[in-house]
């Protein structure tokens, strides 16, 4: 199966840019999507197909895709921002067809 | 606006069954995939399976093979999940999502999680 790798954590201070990976073989050639997860919530879109953002999200949130990583770039971090990011990509070749990396917790400082 | 109206929280023992609902609204049900996603307490997200409303055809994760079926009632914009011979490590969030416009299975809109519990 088709593996997805973040951080278990990353910190910023307010007001700075957090950027979380997510690592996968050759990840650059399939569409990535990052969804925001916060205490007893539902995740919730933020970025997908590697860097469109759905209406309503901010132009903070930005992501990339390039070789084996993906990222997604929070920049003026709020106090808000705190929360579990989520990669997620599709592959049909491979079970489960839909994988999730592990989560990265931000901390804003 | 689209919603997803998931079903209460359940309590089962181990080997039973259970059957969530997820009620649609805001759009046309047949015309986007429903999938289930479940997290356990303080886990990741882990992905189970997909249905189309349209046609009910579905696909599942090989882990669940076996023990979930994804159903749908188009009469009432709903969708289900069941899953069976629940054990301990099945007690988790169930979310179901919708797939959104896109080749690529993004889901954009998510139930509000129906939490289950597996305990004797």
């Amino acid at each position: 199966s088709y593996v997805l790798t973040q951080p278990p954590s990353v910190s910023v201070a307010p007001g700075q840019t957090a950027r979380i990976t997510c690592g996968g073989n050759n990840i650059g050639s399939k569409s990535v999507h990052w969804y925001q997860q916060k205490p007893g919530q539902a995740p919730v879109l933020v970025v997908y197909d590697d860097s469109d953002r759905p209406s309503g999200i901010p132009e903070r949130f930005s992501g990339s895709n390039s070789g084996n990583t993906a990222t997604l770039t929070i920049s003026r971090v709020e106090a808000g921002d705190e929360a579990d990011y989520y990669c997620q990509v599709w592959d049909s070749s491979s079970d489960p067809h839909v994988v999730f990396g592990g989560g990265t917790k931000l901390t804003v400082l | 606006q689209v919603q997803l109206v998931q079903s209460g929280a359940e309590v089962k023992k181990p080997g039973a069954s259970v059957k969530v609902s997820c009620k649609a609204s805001g759009y046309t049900f047949t015309s986007y995939d429903i999938n289930w996603v479940r997290q356990a307490t303080g886990q990741g997200l882990e992905w189970m399976g997909w249905m189309n409303p349209n046609s009910g055809n579905t696909g599942y994760a090989q882990k669940f093979q076996g023990r979930v079926t994804m159903t749908r009632n188009t009469s009432i914009s709903t969708a289900y999940m069941e899953l069976s011979s629940l054990r301990s490590e099945d007690t988790a969030v169930y979310y179901c999502a919708r797939v959104g416009i896109s080749s690529s299975w993004l889901f954009d809109y998510w139930g509000q999680g129906t939490l289950v519990t597996v305990s004797s």
